[in-house]
């Protein structure tokens, strides 16, 4: 079975400047995350979709950082404008009927300068 | 909130070694999953092992085994035989039970094994 797809693999912006990352969920799962992970530290979740509706955006910077999962497949990050500070590698996982396995996608390294 | 502390930034061992890595926890739930998750360089992020925190059993998988302390909430580590290909970043990760719980992480352990 396919993994969890993401694009770009690397992106560089200057700041102010607008980016969209993409994330194909392995086929078949209602769950899907999108986590920010800051060099040296843990990832940390931005937001959590079921099917397409929102279950967790807490901690979405939502005056610069909007998701959509339209049709509850594929999902889109954006970033808009980017700070200096949101250089990070974005990384989108699902989940399936085991909602505890989460599964990671190889992640989106954004670079701000 | 949860909490997951990480306090070994980074670690080495010699192939063929064990090596633990420790992770402490913080929850007043009493179900719960934690996790073990290595990060190779290339970026993606693999489980090795979970376990249910209903479950007085340690999980094993192959030469990655677990030491689950659910009064002391702490949940290290133990890889035996240690490989080059064991090399990477390991993360501790806690979730609530239930169905698609958000997975907490701590801030990693750096795992070099060396020849």
């Amino acid at each position: 079975e396919a993994g969890v797809a993401q694009s770009p693999r690397y992106k560089i912006i200057e700041k102010r400047q607008s980016v969209a990352f993409w994330c194909n969920p392995i086929s078949g799962h209602a769950t899907l995350y999108w986590y920010q992970q800051i060099l040296g530290q843990g990832p940390k979740l931005l937001i959590q979709f079921q099917n397409n509706g929102v279950v967790d955006d807490s901690q979405l910077p939502k005056d610069r950082f909007s998701a959509e999962r339209l049709k509850g497949v594929d999902s889109t990050l954006k970033i808009q404008p980017a700070k200096l500070e949101d250089s990070a590698v974005y990384l989108c996982a699902s989940s399936g009927r085991l909602g505890y396995e989460q599964y990671f996608g190889p992640g989106t390294r954004l670079t701000v300068t | 909130a949860q909490t997951v502390t990480q306090s070994q930034p980074e670690m080495s061992v010699q192939e063929a070694e064990t090596v633990t890595l420790s992770c402490t926890y913080d929850t007043s739930e009493s179900n719960y999953y934690l996790f073990w998750y290595k990060q190779p360089p290339s970026r993606q992020m693999i489980l090795v092992i979970r376990q249910e925190a209903y479950k007085q059993q340690n999980a094993t998988e192959n030469r990655f085994s677990v030491n689950f302390q659910k009064a002391a909430k702490s949940f290290s580590l133990k890889i035996s035989d240690s490989q080059l290909g064991d090399t990477a970043m390991y993360f501790c990760a806690f979730s609530y039970t239930g169905t698609a719980s958000k997975l907490t992480f701590g801030t990693g352990t750096r795992l070099q094994v060396t020849l």
